[in-house]
């Protein structure tokens, strides 16, 4: 079935250290993927997002390409923040986007 | 713009109980989504209402409701509750007309005791 996979957190690092967040996924057809952040005590926000194959999306320093050949869209950002730590879900959106597939989330941990 | 608001924030039942919980979308969106989020099983969406009809649904259990009306606002009920129920119970709006931009409210805290 359609799903969505990423990395186990929690991921800790240093202020300005290089941010990876793996995601792959499993669909029919052809999905949209989104990645979203969720700060402690709130709903989940939209970070970015990418329609179609090879598009990138960027938002705040962070970026994913939507790789359809290894069907991951894995998140990046080169140099993370304190404010960066929170929990980190990628989705993808079939049927006309009225149906997300969630990831388990990451949990980020950014040290000063 | 005011967000998408949900009611109450938090919720404690018994075991057996039934409990509704409220969602005001983003004025002028006429689809809502639920979602229940657990930290063993992640997010797993409820269902989507669009226009007040059912438009899509999840693999939850039939205790597991919802409707929407015609301004919009969805409500979700959850009927003889179990211990496992006990979930931030997060909703999304969107227009629901082809874009895909959801936008979720702060969630509703149920703890079943």
């Amino acid at each position: 079935g359609d799903s969505v996979t990423q990395m186990e957190g929690p991921v800790t690092l240093s202020e300005e250290a290089f941010l990876t967040i793996n995601c792959t996924y499993t669909a029919t057809g052809y999905p949209s993927l989104f990645w979203y952040v969720q700060y402690p005590g709130e709903g989940l926000q939209l970070l970015l997002k990418a329609t179609k194959a090879d598009d990138k999306g960027s938002n705040k320093g962070f970026e994913a390409t939507y790789r359809k050949e290894t069907t991951s869209f894995h998140l990046e950002k080169g140099s993370v923040q304190v404010s960066d730590s929170a929990v980190y879900f990628c989705a993808l959106a079939l049927y006309n986007f009225n149906k997300f597939y969630f990831g388990s989330g990451t949990k980020l941990n950014v040290k000063p | 713009k005011a967000g998408v608001t949900q009611t109450p924030r938090y919720l404690i039942k018994t075991r057996g109980q039934q409990v509704t919980l409220s969602c005001s979308p983003i004025s002028g969106h006429r689809s809502v989504s639920w979602y229940q989020q657990t930290p063993g099983q992640g997010l797993q969406f409820l269902f989507e209402y669009f226009s007040e009809t059912q438009r899509n649904k999840g693999n939850f259990p039939g205790r597991f409701s919802g409707r929407q009306f015609s301004n919009s606002r969805s409500e979700m009920n959850v009927s003889t509750l179990e211990l496992g129920d006990s979930a931030l119970y997060l909703c999304a709006s969107s227009s629901g007309l082809g874009d895909y931009e959801q936008y979720f409210g702060p969630g509703t805290r149920l703890t079943v005791t």
